[in-house]
């Protein structure tokens, strides 16, 4: 099974603030990478897919990169319904496979 | 508009079973895989099965193989996650989640929670 890392597991950032996280898999998924967004007792959101395609109606300020095993997911200037966690996953092969999630919070 | 929801959630004793459903509307329900993820109170999101949009074919996540059976219902637009000999660590709020070709999953139930308590 290939294995998800996400780095940090959480940081506390501003308003306005860039915020960077990184996904890293196990061994090459090309460009299977996706990532979503939950707050608390809601179902996650996609806001990227193919490692770099928003999602339908999500804001332009998130961007993803990357391919092979290393991906990261920026928000160029967070804004206060940002706070959430973020989940990678890779779609590559069975049997998919999540990141632990980063946590992003008010400083 | 496009909606998922989910039902058959509970309590339920270790080795028991249950049959979560959920529902399809807004779209065309036959042109997609559907999936079941699974989160643990306090925990990360974890991916347990899915089936083709046909039905014929079916992937299943370690931890569950051999207890869990997902099936579809077209003509109903439906999908069923059978879960039989129930473990703690089964407890979860329990997700169904289309995914469009090319895509990934881009539209999520509310979720139904399973509790399997003694």
């Amino acid at each position: 099974d290939i294995q998800m890392t996400q780095s940090p597991s959480s940081l506390s950032a501003s308003i306005g603030d860039r915020v960077t996280l990184t996904c890293r898999a196990s061994q090459g998924i090309t460009n299977y990478l996706a990532w979503f967004q939950q707050k608390p007792g809601k179902a996650p959101k996609s806001l990227i897919y193919a490692a770099s395609s928003l999602q339908s109606g999500v804001p332009s300020r998130f961007s993803g990169s990357g391919s092979g095993t290393q991906f990261t997911l920026t928000i160029s200037s967070l804004q206060p319904e940002d706070f959430a966690t973020y989940y990678c996953l890779q779609y590559s092969s069975y049997p998919f496979t999540f990141g632990p999630g980063t946590k992003v919070d008010f400083k | 508009q496009e909606h998922l929801v989910e039902s058959g959630g509970g309590v339920v004793h270790p080795g028991g079973s249950l049959r979560l459903s959920c529902a399809a509307s807004g779209f065309t329900f036959s042109r997609f895989s559907m999936h079941w993820v699974r989160q643990a109170p306090g925990r990360g999101l974890e991916w347990v099965t899915v089936i083709s949009f046909g039905g014929r074919n079916t992937k299943y996540a370690d931890s569950v193989e051999g207890r869990f059976t997902i099936s579809r219902d077209n003509s109903a637009n439906m999908v069923y996650l059978e879960m039989n000999s129930l473990r703690f660590e089964d407890s979860a709020v329990y997700y169904c989640a289309r995914r469009p070709e090319g895509n990934t999953f881009d539209l999520w139930g509310h979720g139904t929670m399973v509790s399997v308590s003694s």
